[in-house]
């Protein structure tokens, strides 16, 4: 089944100790989205690849990088990991940007800092 | 910046009893979408609105967009604990090409 895959489920770092999470995708979606979601809070957007356009939130702190190598992957970079940074991360794909397009969700990677 | 609220913002029903969430914007949308997040789970889209007061079914849940587009409600009848989860809202307002904006959430809690 076509489907959103992030990997790994669950990852621990050090604090400090860049991490690297990763999607991928076989929708064919020509969006990506990043989004951080603590406990009991909804969806929080960091940032948007459509294509290879880059689009950062205003407030995403500069600790949060992304690349998108090509249409099916792409990652999320955290540079300096802080306690505040544990989350789950969710990783979303829709056809276009327009926001009547459903956004089809990864199953997440829940990030614990040590 | 666009506000999105949705209340309660958890509820307890006994299997058997109807759930109803609200979903408020400061501003208004160009459309809704609902999403369910299942305990541990990632939120899987329902349904979309985008015409003012539509409202659609899907078997025992009813989505209804409100007449001024600020406005959504999701109405579960006869909860069962498979509606467990959280449910979401989120739209974008109208005008812009800003992102879709999630609403905080309504975790439902369904007890035999």
């Amino acid at each position: 089944d076509a489907m959103v895959i992030q990997n790994p489920r669950y990852q621990v770092t050090q604090f400090g100790k860049p991490v690297t999470l990763s999607c991928s995708q076989t929708l064919n979606h020509n969006v990506m989205y990043w989004y951080q979601q603590k406990s009991s809070q909804a969806p929080k957007l960091l940032f948007h690849y459509y294509d290879k356009d880059f689009n950062n939130e205003a407030d995403t702190p500069d600790n949060f990088q992304s690349r998108r190598p090509n249409t099916s992957f792409c990652f999320l970079d955290i540079r300096s990991p802080g306690l505040g940074d544990a989350a789950m991360y969710l990783c979303a794909t829709s056809w276009t940007g327009y926001s009547n397009q459903p956004q089809h969700f990864g199953d997440g990677t829940r990030l614990s800092i040590l | 910046g666009q506000q999105v609220m949705q209340i309660p913002q958890y509820q307890h029903v006994q299997e058997g009893e109807d759930f109803t969430t609200y979903c408020n914007s400061s501003t208004t949308l160009s459309n809704i979408q609902w999403y369910k997040q299942r305990p541990g789970g990632h939120p899987v889209f329902l349904i979309q609105l985008v015409k003012s007061g539509e409202v659609k079914k899907q078997k025992r849940l009813t989505f209804q967009f409100g007449e001024a587009k600020k406005n959504s409600s999701l109405h579960i009848t006869a909860t069962q604990t498979t509606d467990v989860g959280t449910y979401f809202c989120a739209g974008r307002r109208t005008g812009t090409a800003s992102k879709l904006t999630f609403g905080t959430g309504t975790r439902l809690q369904v007890t035999l």
